[in-house]
This record gives C-alpha cells, structure tokens and sequence, in this order.
C-alpha cells in the first residue's frame, strides 16, 4: 500500500494564478481531509469529506475549493493564489469511526506564493 | 467553536530527563489523539484514548485522559534525541470525526 500520497510536493505561484493539490490514498477510507499548516499555527482544517459526494468546511476554507468524485481522491484547488496561503498542505485519511479514526498523513505540499 | 489549547509551547531537556505536554479543550471531547512530527516530515499517529480517566502506555511514553475528558497529557521519561519532534494533541466531538489540533509542543534534546 502507498498509502497517502499528495502532489506536488513544493510548489511556487504567483499572487492571482490557480492551482490544484492532489491527494490519493489506497486503504479505502471514507474520511478525507486538507489540513494547513503554518508557524506556531498548529494544523488547522481547511475541508474534509466523509465520503464521495460530501465535502463540508473546516476552520479555514475561504480561498480553497475541494471535490470528492471517487473515495480515492481529494484534490484542493487554490481558485486565485495570495500571499496568505503560502504554508505546507498535509493532506489526511481515516476510517469514519468515532473510536477509531486515525489519521494518516501524506507527505505535505510545501507552497509559496509570491 | 471547540478551542485546544496545548501548553508548553517549546521544551528544551537534557537527554535523560522527563518531559510532559498538556493539553486542555474547551468542550468535552469524545477522544483524544496524539500524534508526533519530526523535523521537516509529517504528522504521525501515536495514540487514541476514549475513556474517561484512561492511561496508556508504549514504553517510555504515558498517555493520559482526564476523568472530566476535557484534558490530556503525554508523559516522556528519560528523553533520548529520537524524542525530538512536536508532538500534537488532537481532540475529536461527536461523530462528524472532525479533530481539532493543539498547536503542538516542540521537543528539543540535548544529548
């Protein structure tokens, strides 16, 4: 198993231009979720999926968009990329079990923007 | 919304010494984790706790979560340099399973 694996791992944007983090994970699991991460700041949830078709919003969504076509897949799109955003992007996993929901974790995105 | 507050901050020891991170909710929580990162890598998960007053142990590490289920602490003994990293508390409500980060405690040892 691969696990959770996240594209690209750094990246660098321009202030206004849009990109798109990909995340797959191949334990099958219902939970998805982006998390950011910055300085001091701890993770903070950006969206998470409780499955395919379900997104809903986290602490700080504004600015990103997700979909959740497949259980495989969770893509973060950036529509118009700030300064502000510049930070690691982890993306996470889990069973959809209150009593067992450990996350998992892929490698991060590291994304500056100038 | 649900707060996690994570004391302290920044831990420097001594390798051999003891180190505790604690961690407070501002709600009752349903479960608690712990997860380490190391420098540069992501975060990993350690452990879950889901009962009130429940202690756990995996080797020199004791995990525990208080009677209220509001609070939580992870206990290091003789820290070695493979201790290093910041170690995050994670408090989950209700059956969303969404998790809440603390900001983390960042372990640094002296060897």
């Amino acid at each position: 198993n691969a696990g959770v694996t996240q594209t690209p791992k750094f990246q660098v944007l321009k202030t206004g231009q849009s990109m798109t983090l990909q995340c797959a994970q191949d334990m099958n699991h219902e939970y998805m979720s982006w998390y950011r991460q910055d300085p001091g700041m701890g993770l903070r949830l950006i969206h998470y999926s409780v499955g395919a078709g379900i997104t809903d919003q986290g602490e700080v969504p504004n600015g990103y968009n997700v979909s959740r076509s497949t259980t495989e897949d969770f893509p973060l799109r950036l529509l118009s990329a700030a300064p502000s955003q510049t930070s690691v992007y982890f993306c996470a996993s889990s069973y959809a079990r209150e009593w067992d929901n450990e996350q998992f974790f892929g490698p991060g995105t590291r994304l500056t923007v100038l | 919304g649900q707060q996690v507050m994570q004391i302290p901050q920044y831990q420097h020891v001594q390798e051999g010494e003891d180190f505790t991170t604690y961690c407070n909710s501002s709600t009752t929580l349903s479960n608690i984790q712990w997860y380490k990162q190391r420098p540069g890598g992501h975060p990993v998960f350690l452990i879950q706790l889901v009962k009130s007053g429940e202690v756990k142990k995996q080797k020199r590490l004791t995990f525990q979560f208080g009677e209220a289920k509001k609070n939580s602490s992870l206990h290091i003994t003789a820290t070695q340099t493979t201790d290093v990293g910041t170690y995050f508390c994670a408090g989950g409500r209700g059956s969303n399973y969404k998790l809440t980060f603390g900001k983390g405690t960042l372990l640094t040892v002296n060897p």
